[in-house]
């Protein structure tokens, strides 16, 4: 069954300091895959694409990293800010639809 | 930057009635989707919709649902007659070029509550 893991569910970090999440998939065939930002009540907001043969793509202080071989990806931020409060969903896109993990729930405090 | 803007942002209707979500895609946007996600669970995608066709849909979007670009700007789902389990948040999204590479952009939903 095509499915997008996500760990950890949640997660609580003090302002500055740095956090990786952390995506595997089993979608197939796989076209690409996108990471999300949404905040409570708001529509996703689009971080990153990757496909197949990118193992690397930033965003300002949002790194995130592909395996295709393993179907691991992770976000990595960097220097967290209390605005980065919110829940990354990281998507599959199998050339037809997008899947949808279901997301880790940041929280970063002062 | 423009924006996919959607509306009602919140929609209370009784049980069996019809109701009539619409979106806004950005401008010169040709891609656009339906997607719902029911409290507390993944975004789940419903329907695509390009020249005026329906590309895919998922077993979700059965004869209850359909979709219309009615002009130029609008996009629409109808749900024909609404039941408890269709309570969600509804996303619209569009993209400029096929899907493939290219981010797709988000309303801020329609909460549907149906009683």
């Amino acid at each position: 069954k095509n499915q997008v893991e996500q760990s950890p569910q949640s997660l609580i970090i003090l302002e500055g300091k740095n956090c990786t999440l952390q995506c595997n998939y089993t979608v197939s065939p796989f076209s690409n895959l996108r990471w999300y930002k949404q905040d409570t009540g708001r529509g996703p907001v689009s971080l990153t694409i990757m496909t197949f043969s990118e193992n690397t793509k930033s965003n300002g202080r949002y790194t995130a990293t592909l395996d295709a071989d393993t179907k691991q990806s992770s976000l990595h931020i960097t220097a967290s800010q209390l605005s980065d409060s919110a829940s990354y969903i990281c998507v599959v896109y199998d050339g037809n639809k997008l899947v949808f993990g279901a997301g880790t729930i940041l929280r970063v405090k002062s | 930057e423009p924006e996919v803007t959607q509306t009602p942002s919140h929609q209370v209707t009784q049980m069996g009635q019809e109701v009539i979500l619409r979106c806004v895609p950005i401008s010169n946007h040709l891609y656009f989707y339906w997607y719902r996600q029911i409290l507390g669970q993944k975004v789940e995608f419903l329907v695509s919709f390009y020249n005026n066709e329906i590309s895919e849909k998922s077993e979700i979007f059965d004869d209850q649902f359909s979709v219309e670009r009615p002009d130029g700007s609008n996009f629409t789902l109808k749900i024909r007659s609404t039941k408890l389990e269709d309570s969600a948040m509804y996303f619209c999204a569009s993209s400029g070029r096929e899907n493939s590479n290219q981010p797709q952009h988000f309303g801020d939903g329609t909460r549907l509550s149906i009683l």
